[in-house]
């Protein structure tokens, strides 16, 4: 049972350097989410996915992308990384919006 | 948006019931409610979730009154491995983007 798989588990990346953070599902789960958690805080919704080719801000997508070109992946692109996206990324998906959400192990993000 | 409050941590002691409430004074009609557990290094995991009265499962109960602005996530006789972060979330039948974690209550266990 992989669930949620995200990739890579940690990763350092210097100011303005960009990065794919990758999401794969296994559950055919219609939707999928990426959150970021600051240390203490809570998760924040950056983007997520009501199927391929569908996808839409959530409260923090400023200075982040997605694509969803099938129903497995959903991939978090970091253009021009930045000091304030030192975070730890959390992947999930869930069947419809109101079923509860599977995680992944996040991406441990710092940028130096 | 509905807004959720949640205690910042609790303590309690192996063997006790451990009440956990979220205030979400805004909570709009369509709205649910969702509790996770967090250990540290790990994503999310789903406990409970419900709309309305009482919901339980295997590892926890919901109680969710009748003017719905809160919940209360109860453990049964917890132990050691309960110790963790718990979020309430209040999320949208309608939209995904609606959805909002509190910051959590940060649970410890003693023996």
């Amino acid at each position: 049972n992989a669930g949620v798989t995200q990739t890579p588990k940690f990763r350092i990346l210097k100011i303005g350097q960009s990065m794919t953070l990758q999401c794969t599902q296994d559950m055919n789960h219609n939707y999928m989410y990426w959150y970021r958690q600051d240390p203490g805080m809570g998760l924040k919704l950056i983007y997520y996915s009501v199927g391929a080719g569908i996808t839409d801000k959530g409260e923090v997508p400023n200075g982040y992308n997605v694509s969803r070109s099938t129903t497995e992946d959903f991939p978090l692109r970091l253009e021009l990384a930045a000091p304030s996206q030192t975070s730890v990324y959390f992947c999930a998906s869930s069947r419809t919006v109101n079923q509860p959400q599977h995680f992944g192990d996040g991406t441990r993000l710092s940028i130096l | 948006l509905a807004k959720t409050t949640q205690p910042i941590s609790m303590d309690s002691y192996e063997g006790q019931e451990v009440n956990i409430t979220c205030s979400h004074n805004n909570i709009a009609t369509n709205d649910y409610i969702t509790w996770y557990q967090q250990f540290p290094s790990q994503g999310p995991r789903f406990i409970i979730q419900g709309y309305k009265t009482k919901v339980t499962n295997e590892v926890a109960s919901l109680f969710i009154p009748a003017d719905r602005k809160s919940s209360t996530l109860s453990l049964p006789r917890v132990s050691l491995s309960d110790t963790a972060v718990y979020y309430c979330l209040v999320g949208d039948n309608s939209s995904a983007s609606k959805i909002i974690f509190g910051s959590g209550t940060r649970l410890s266990i003693r023996p």
